[in-house]
């Protein structure tokens, strides 16, 4: 079974710019969860997606938001980024909801914001 | 506010011997805990999980304790080995209609040839 992918893996933007990030779950997984991993943060909770609506939402900026699409996929999009955005971005994905079930986490996306 | 602390950033063992993984909460409604292991460049994978009924669960090398009353969880890896290298998050959620999941920021455990 293929594991949770996240595109792209790099990228790079300029402060004011808007970047979506992707991530496909694990096949059958309905739940999908966003975490912004930064050196001195850690982990922290964006939002969790499960069946297209959002159940859960961290303590971030409503520049940061997202989606999920009918086959689970998910998107992520920022807005008008600034420095400290740049982070390490993860994906991860269950069959139940978040807080359930364990969680698979895909590699994550590293974006630089310039 | 942080609601999960692992206070050691750091960790170094021995080949062999025993790694002690430590990591703290804060809420006392949370009742499923779990860790996770990283390498640079992936994603974390899960290792273990405890539910708050059991105050201990083991999984060949790896080990969960769970100390409800302390509000403090450790991860015993034994015997440690080399591939063993990696930051260690521990996670907890609960709570009545609180399902987010809370990670600590990460122990890097160097283990020494």
């Amino acid at each position: 079974k293929a594991g949770v992918t996240q595109t792209p893996r790099y990228l790079i933007k300029t402060r004011g710019q808007q970047v979506t990030l992707s991530c496909s779950p694990i096949s059958g997984h309905r739940s999908v969860s966003w975490y912004q991993q930064t050196p001195g943060q850690g982990l922290q909770f964006l939002f969790e997606y499960f069946s297209e609506t959002q159940r859960n939402k961290g303590n971030f900026p409503g520049r940061f938001s997202g989606r999920q699409f009918s086959n689970s996929r998910s998107e992520m999009n920022v807005s008008t980024l600034e420095l400290g955005d740049s982070a390490l971005y993860l994906c991860a994905s269950s069959f139940l909801p978040m807080g359930t079930d364990t969680q698979y986490f895909g590699p994550g996306t590293r974006l630089t914001v310039l | 506010d942080q609601q999960v602390k692992q206070n050691s950033p750091s960790l170094s063992v021995q080949e062999g011997r025993i790694s002690i993984l430590n990591c703290d909460y804060t809420n006392s409604m949370f009742d499923y805990f779990l860790w996770y292991k990283k390498y640079p460049a992936e994603g974390p994978t899960f290792l273990i999980s405890i539910s708050s009924i059991k105050d201990k669960n083991e999984d060949g090398r790896f080990t969960v304790f769970l100390n409800k009353s302390a509000k403090h969880l450790s991860l015993h890896i034994v015997p440690s080995q080399p591939g063993d290298s990696a930051v260690y998050f521990c996670a907890a959620s609960g709570g009545t209609g609180a399902n987010n999941l809370f990670f600590g920021t990460g122990t890097r455990l160097t283990v020494i040839p």
